[in-house]
C-alpha cells in the first residue's frame, strides 16, 4: 500500500544550528500532514500540522513546508536545543472521512553540545 | 487538561497467553485510536473508534486482536493468544471530533512476549 517514508534515519546537529528533517509521501490523495516528536518512553507529541491547501506553516521555532509537486514534507527547527533530541515522525492522512492515517518510520535527531 | 491515560505501562507474558490494555481518552474526545509501535518503527494504526462505533479496523489482526469502546469513553485492546511478534508498544490516542484531526497520544503500554 501507499506509505510515508523518511530517507535519513539519523540526523546530528550542533546546538544552536537549524535542523531540517525530510519526509517523502507517496499518496497524492493525502490532504493532511502532521509532524510528531517522540521522546524515549513516551507517546508521540504533536508538533505542527499542515493541510494540503497550504505550502508553509510556522509555529514556535518550527516550520513545516509542503511541496505537493514532488510529494515532499519537511520540518525545520530553528536554533536547535538539547531538548529537541528525539525521534521525529511525519504522518499523512487521507480518505473521505479522514480515516487513513499512516506514520513514516521516523528520524532520530541528536543535538550535539 | 488531563492527557490520555493508559495502563498498564509494562507487561511481560509468555506466548499463547492473553493480555488486555486499557485506555482513557481526553475528556470530551469522540475519536479514539489504537496503534502498535514495533521498536525502531513508526506507529501502525490498528483500529479507530468514533464514540462507540468502529470507523476502521482494516489493520487489526482479528484472529487474535479485539477492541471495544463501551459507552464511547474508555477502550480496551485484547490479544488472545499472544505471539512473539506482538512484542511492541501499544499506543492509544484520541482526537476531539472527526477522524483525521490532531491526535493526542498516551504514554503507551510496552508489551514483551516471551
Amino acid at each position: 500500500g501507499e506509505s510515508v517514508g523518511l530517507h535519513l534515519p539519523t540526523l546530528s546537529v550542533q546546538e544552536g544550528d537549524n535542523s531540517i528533517i525530510n519526509c517523502a509521501y507517496s499518496n497524492s490523495a493525502s490532504d493532511y500532514f502532521i509532524w510528531y516528536k517522540q521522546e524515549s518512553g513516551k507517546g508521540p507529541q504533536f508538533i505542527i500540522d499542515i493541510r494540503s491547501n497550504m505550502d508553509k506553516r510556522q509555529g514556535q521555532r518550527v516550520t513545516v513546508l509542503l511541496n505537493k509537486t514532488v510529494k515532499h514534507l519537511s520540518l525545520q527547527i530553528a536554533a536547535t536545543q538539547p531538548g529537541d533530541s528525539a525521534v521525529y515522525f511525519c504522518a499523512e492522512n487521507w480518505g473521505p472521512r479522514g480515516q487513513n492515517f499512516v506514520f513514516g518510520p521516523g528520524t532520530r535527531l541528536s543535538v550535539l553540545p | 487538561e488531563a492527557g490520555v491515560a493508559q495502563s498498564p505501562r509494562y507487561k511481560i507474558i509468555e506466548k499463547r497467553q492473553s493480555v488486555a490494555f486499557w485506555c482513557n481518552p481526553i475528556s470530551g474526545h469522540a475519536t479514539l485510536y489504537w496503534y502498535q509501535q514495533i521498536l525502531g518503527q513508526g506507529p501502525k494504526l490498528l483500529i479507530q473508534f468514533q464514540n462507540n462505533g468502529v470507523v476502521d479496523d482494516s489493520q487489526l489482526p482479528k484472529d487474535r486482536f479485539s477492541a471495544e469502546r463501551l459507552k464511547g469513553v474508555d477502550s480496551t485492546l485484547k490479544i488472545q493468544p499472544a505471539k512473539l511478534e506482538d512484542s511492541a508498544v501499544y499506543l492509544c490516542a484520541s482526537s476531539l471530533d472527526q477522524v483525521g484531526e490532531t491526535q493526542y497520544f498516551g504514554p503507551g503500554t510496552r508489551l514483551l512476549v516471551l
